[in-house]
């Protein structure tokens, strides 16, 4: 099993400030990574595909970049309706979720 | 407009048996993978099931051998059969449209909480 870890665990941001989100694989998963957010009581909602596409409707101060086993989530300029969960997921062996990074107001 | 709609959690004592459904519309079910991932209260994203457009099916160590993935055409509708469930099986469930050009999750239902406790 690919094995994902992101980090850090929590990051506190002040709107307006870039967030920078990472995501390790335990081994190579080339492109094959996403990025999800999950607000409370939500279900998750897709946000990059093939580590760097940006879903459909998903404003561009998203970005990811990487591949192989280390990646990226950035976030421009925090806006209120981006405090949330995100998770990484690897679909190049089945599929696996990091554990989340939950990014709060600071 | 896709959707994805779950119904049939509830709360079900250790050993018993639940289905839970995902009905959805604006795509075909049956032509394209579709998965159920899970999430314990407080918890992460795990994956439990996928069932393949050509009918093949695929489950998570965890749930192998207990649940099973199936779909009914004729409702475009997705199910998941558990038995022998565990306290540890306490999760919601959402149901997940799978991309077919980049076998990412690109649709998701807003779940349904599944709780086993006596």
């Amino acid at each position: 099993e690919i094995v994902m870890t992101q980090s850090p665990a929590t990051l506190s941001v002040s709107p307006g400030e870039r967030a920078t989100l990472s995501c390790r694989a335990s081994q190579s998963v080339s492109s094959n990574l996403a990025w999800y957010q999950q607000k409370p009581g939500q279900a998750p909602r897709l946000l990059i595909y093939g580590a760097s596409t940006r879903a459909t409707g998903i404003p561009a101060r998203f970005s990811g970049s990487g591949s192989g086993t280390e990646f990226t989530l950035t976030i421009s300029s925090l806006q209120s309706e981006d405090f949330a969960v995100y998770y990484c997921q690897q679909y190049n062996n089945w599929w696996t979720f990091g554990q989340g990074t939950k990014v709060e107001i600071k | 407009e896709v959707q994805l709609v779950e119904s049939g959690g509830g709360l079900v004592q250790p050993g018993g048996s639940l289905r839970l459904s995902c009905a959805a519309s604006g795509f075909t079910v049956s032509s394209n993978y579709m998965s159920w991932v899970r999430q314990a209260p407080g918890k992460g994203l795990e994956w439990v099931s996928v069932i393949y457009s050509g009918g093949s099916t695929y489950y998570a160590d965890s749930v192998k051998g207990r649940f099973t993935i199936s779909r009914d055409n004729s409702k475009n509708t997705l199910y998941l059969q558990m038995n022998s469930l565990r306290a540890e099986d306490t999760a919601v469930y959402y149901c997940a449209k799978v991309a077919a050009a980049d076998i990412h999750f690109d649709y998701w239902g807003q779940g349904t909480l599944v709780t086993v406790s006596s």
